[in-house]
Parts: structure tokens; C-alpha cells; sequence
């Protein structure tokens, strides 16, 4: 049972360069969300998906795209990067129903943004 | 903005002595929970307390939780070097809110 997976784990960019942040998981939960964590700032949400065909906006939404076109898989997309984008994200996913609302992460994507 | 705000942002104990952790909340919340973070790595989920719950244990973990004041505290007793690790509360309105909003976090080493 490999969890939440990410890729890549480390990335680096150009400003004005596009690139996707992978993440799938395989424990069939149905929410699904990204997070960025930089220093001092704790992690804040940018997307979350509740299930295929939905998603929304969190914290910090602006400069990032999302879709869910299975289950499994939650891409984040940044279509024009830009220093500011420079962080780790992560990838977390829980069940919709039953329990409380405990997420499972992935290892994170460390992008730097030139 | 972040609801979870956890105090100290960073703290030095040696081993065998208990590292206490607290987290403050603004708005109502269905539970709070705390996560771990070692170096490098993804979070990991360690305790929740519900909104109904005064305290909870795990192990060598205690959580409190008071709501008339929008506090947690995380204890963990008997530290050992490998508690070292950043520790997160973050807190979620639960049922059809599915966002958890996370704190800064607290940094914790334990020195052997």
C-alpha cells in the first residue's frame, strides 16, 4: 500500500516556465488537497478536490490550476511560475466519510522557482 | 489566515524530561489534531480530540483541549532524540468541512 506518492520530489524552474506536481493515491479517498509549507508560514491550502469532477479553492488558490478527473489522481498545475511559487508542497487525501476529517500525506515536492 | 497558532515556536529539552506544546484556535471547531513533522519529510498524523473531549492520551502523548478558551496543549513525556521533529496543530470544522487549517508549528529537539 504505497499511500499518497508525489513527483517529483525536488524540481527546479524557470520564472515564466509551466510544470505539473503529481500526486496519487491508492487507499480510494475520495478528498483530496494540496498545501505549500514555507518557513515560518505553517501550510496553507491551495486546492482541495471532494471528489472526481470537483474541485475548489483554499487559502491560496491564485497562480495554481487543479483537476480531478479520477480518484486517484489530484494534479497541480502552475502555468507561469514565478519566484513567489518557491516552496514545498504537499499532497494529502483522506476518506470522505467515516471518521474524522485525518489526513495522509505524501513526502512533498520541493520546487524552487528562478 | 492560519487559525492554529502554536507557542513556543521552537523548544530545547534533554533527553527523558517532557516537551509541552500549545496551540490556539479562533474559530469553533468540530475537533483539533496534532501532526509530525520530521526533516524533510511528510506530516503524520498523531492524536485528535474532539470538540466534546477534555483530554486524550496515546502512549506518551497527552492533549488537552479547552474550548472556552480555544487552547490545546501537547504533551509528550519521557522524550527521547528521536521526538525531534516539528509538531503541527491543526484544526477543522469536520463533518462537510473538509479544510484543515494548520498552525506555524512548533520545533522540537531533544538533545541526548
Amino acid at each position: 500500500n504505497a499511500g499518497v506518492t508525489q513527483t517529483p520530489k525536488f524540481q527546479v524552474l524557470k520564472t515564466g516556465q509551466s510544470m505539473t506536481l503529481q500526486c496519487a493515491q491508492d487507499m480510494n479517498h475520495e478528498y483530496m488537497s494540496w498545501y505549500r509549507q514555507d518557513p515560518g508560514m505553517g501550510l496553507r491550502l491551495i486546492h482541495y478536490s471532494v471528489g472526481a469532477g470537483i474541485t475548489d479553492q483554499g487559502e491560496v488558490p491564485n497562480g495554481y490550476n487543479v483537476s480531478r478527473s479520477t480518484t486517484e489522481d489530484f494534479p497541480l498545475r502552475l502555468l507561469s511560475a514565478a519566484p513567489s511559487q518557491t516552496s514545498v508542497y504537499f499532497c494529502a487525501s483522506r476518506p470522505r466519510t467515516g471518521g474524522a476529517n485525518v489526513l495522509t500525506f505524501g513526502a512533498g515536492s520541493r520546487l524552487t522557482v528562478l | 489566515s492560519q487559525q492554529g497558532e502554536e507557542d513556543p515556536q521552537a523548544l530545547s529539552i534533554q533527553e527523558g524530561e517532557n516537551a509541552t506544546m500549545n496551540c490556539s484556535y479562533k474559530t469553533s471547531i468540530n475537533n483539533l489534531q496534532w501532526y509530525r513533522q520530521n526533516s524533510g519529510r511528510g506530516l503524520v498524523h498523531l492524536i485528535l480530540i474532539r470538540s466534546n473531549e477534555r483530554e486524550k492520551h496515546s502512549g506518551r502523548l497527552r492533549v488537552t483541549l479547552d474550548t472556552s478558551k480555544k487552547s490545546s496543549s501537547l504533551l509528550i513525556t519521557a522524550s527521547r532524540a528521536a521526538d525531534t521533529a516539528s509538531y503541527f496543530c491543526a484544526s477543522g470544522g469536520g463533518g462537510s468541512n473538509y479544510k484543515l487549517t494548520f498552525g506555524k508549528g512548533t520545533l522540537l529537539t531533544v538533545n541526548p
